[in-house]
């Protein structure tokens, strides 16, 4: 059975920086590429960042670009996401989701998400 | 960046109602397109990729149609269980983008 785990989320002041991290079992982590995605409360849903299955390709949304950092290590099954010089506007759920495959880049598993709170 | 408009915004219907919802995108996305259904409290679930194939154990009562710019959710015989918010996706062109979302609700 397929499970990611979200960690890390919390209340950060503004300017702040927090890691979140994703725990993947139930498949063969190091062969999908994986996403962020976040949803601001009573909000829809918006992509973050992507990255390859091997790390060697990363994407982000203009409104994290610069700030936020994904990565992975396979050997320990695990995603990451590193935000800093957080804002307001950063405050959501994230979510961890893996892609369904190379060529077809629709999520077939999300995770339960991390509520990040950006506040003073 | 590719603009999903989902209409209409909120749907009200009754169980055993047939329900149509609608996805349009600025530009063609050709069939990389998804729908995601959320319930309160709960992360999203897969239900339709490839604009028409439904996922792992998603009942057949739903249907995805369209290629290019026009999609479709269609939902034949509403259960109770499927009053949720439904959002379409396209997974075409980086960044992947997502409509706002229709509040399918009990009338």
């Amino acid at each position: 059975e397929v499970q990611l785990v979200e960690s890390g989320g919390g209340l950060v002041q503004p300017g702040g920086s927090l890691r979140l991290s994703c725990s993947a079992s139930g498949f063969t982590f190091s062969s999908y590429p994986m996403d962020w995605v976040r949803q601001a409360p009573g909000k829809g849903l918006e992509y973050v960042s992507g990255i390859r299955y091997n790390g060697g390709f990363t994407y982000y949304a203009d409104s994290v670009k610069g700030r936020f950092s994904i990565s992975r290590d396979n050997s320990k099954n695990t995603l990451y996401l590193q935000m800093s010089s957080l804002r307001p506007e950063d405050t959501a759920v994230y979510y961890c989701v893996k892609k369904y495959a190379t060529g077809s880049y629709h999520y077939d598993f999300w995770g339960q998400g991390t509520l990040v709170t950006v506040s003073s | 960046e590719i603009v999903l408009t989902q209409s209409p915004g909120t749907l009200s219907l009754s169980p055993g109602e047939r329900g149509t919802l609608s996805c349009r995108a600025s530009q063609s996305v050709s069939s990389y397109f998804a729908w995601y259904q959320q319930k309160p409290g709960q992360a999203p679930r897969l239900l339709i990729y490839g604009a028409s194939s439904r996922a792992t154990g998603i009942p057949d009562r739903f249907s995805g149609s369209g290629s290019g710019t026009d999609f479709t959710l269609t939902i034949s015989r509403l259960e109770p269980e499927d009053f949720a918010v439904y959002y379409c996706q396209q997974y075409g062109s980086l960044p992947y983008t997502f409509g706002q979302g229709t509040k399918l609700e009990i009338k």
